[in-house]
């Protein structure tokens, strides 16, 4: 079994604050992507990377891919209340199967 | 635009009850899943079906059972509901299948309760 270990497990910060979270495994992985899950709501894709080292950045947020392809952070600049939700990382294998790391909680204070 | 559609959305069981979660897609896509999301914890897969007519093992299978009917639905059947399935159970669907690199999409989720 493929884990991903996301951390940190719960965050809680002020308007206007910067933040990272990571996804970590030791296996490697063919993509990975981040989904943001808002309560009551399925997870919702923010993001695919393929490529190690790739970087993408989708307005406030920045999410890079670990050049060995096991570790991908997503950064939040300027965090703002909206961005309150759990963050999910899934990393896809060639055998076509996912795993979902356990998730961060962000709350954003306003 | 439809998506992913689950229902019910809420259902309370005793143990023992059996039980369908309905599921279907309206965006043609080849490749459903069955998850499930436990508090403080990510989405575990309990069933996936690559392709209309195939349905393969994930992490938690124990204690369930699929159809995967047509391309549009995807069901998951309790056969003797325990307080442990309490959960909430997500249905998703992807094309294509091999790589992973397209988006899931996810319905809003059933939220099961065993007493």
């Amino acid at each position: 079994t493929q884990l991903l270990e996301q951390s940190p497990q719960f965050l809680s910060i002020q308007e206007g604050e910067n933040l990272t979270v990571y996804c970590n495994s030791s296996s490697v992985f063919s993509s990975l992507q981040w989904y943001r899950q808002e309560p009551g709501e399925g997870p919702v894709l923010l993001v695919t990377v393929v490529t190690g080292g790739e970087v993408k950045k989708l307005k406030r947020l920045t999410f890079q891919f670990g050049d060995a392809r096991k570790d991908s952070s997503l950064h939040i600049t300027a965090a703002q209340p909206g961005d309150t939700g759990l963050y999910l990382c899934a990393g896809g294998t060639n055998a076509g199967k996912s795993t979902f790391g356990d998730g961060t909680t962000l709350t954003v204070k306003p | 635009n439809a998506g992913v559609t689950q229902t019910p959305k809420f259902q309370v069981l005793k143990t023992g009850q059996s039980m369908t979660l309905q599921c279907a897609q309206d965006m043609n896509h080849n490749s459903m899943y069955w998850y499930r999301q436990d508090p403080g914890m990510g989405l575990r897969l309990i069933y996936y079906s690559a392709s209309e007519g195939t349905t393969d093992k994930g992490e938690v299978p124990n204690g369930y059972n699929v159809s995967r009917l047509n391309k549009r639905e995807f069901s998951l059947r309790l056969e003797s509901a325990a307080p442990s399935q309490t959960s909430v159970y997500f249905c998703a669907s992807r094309l294509p299948h091999r790589g992973l690199n397209t988006e899931a999409f996810f319905g809003q989720g059933t939220r099961l309760t065993v007493v």
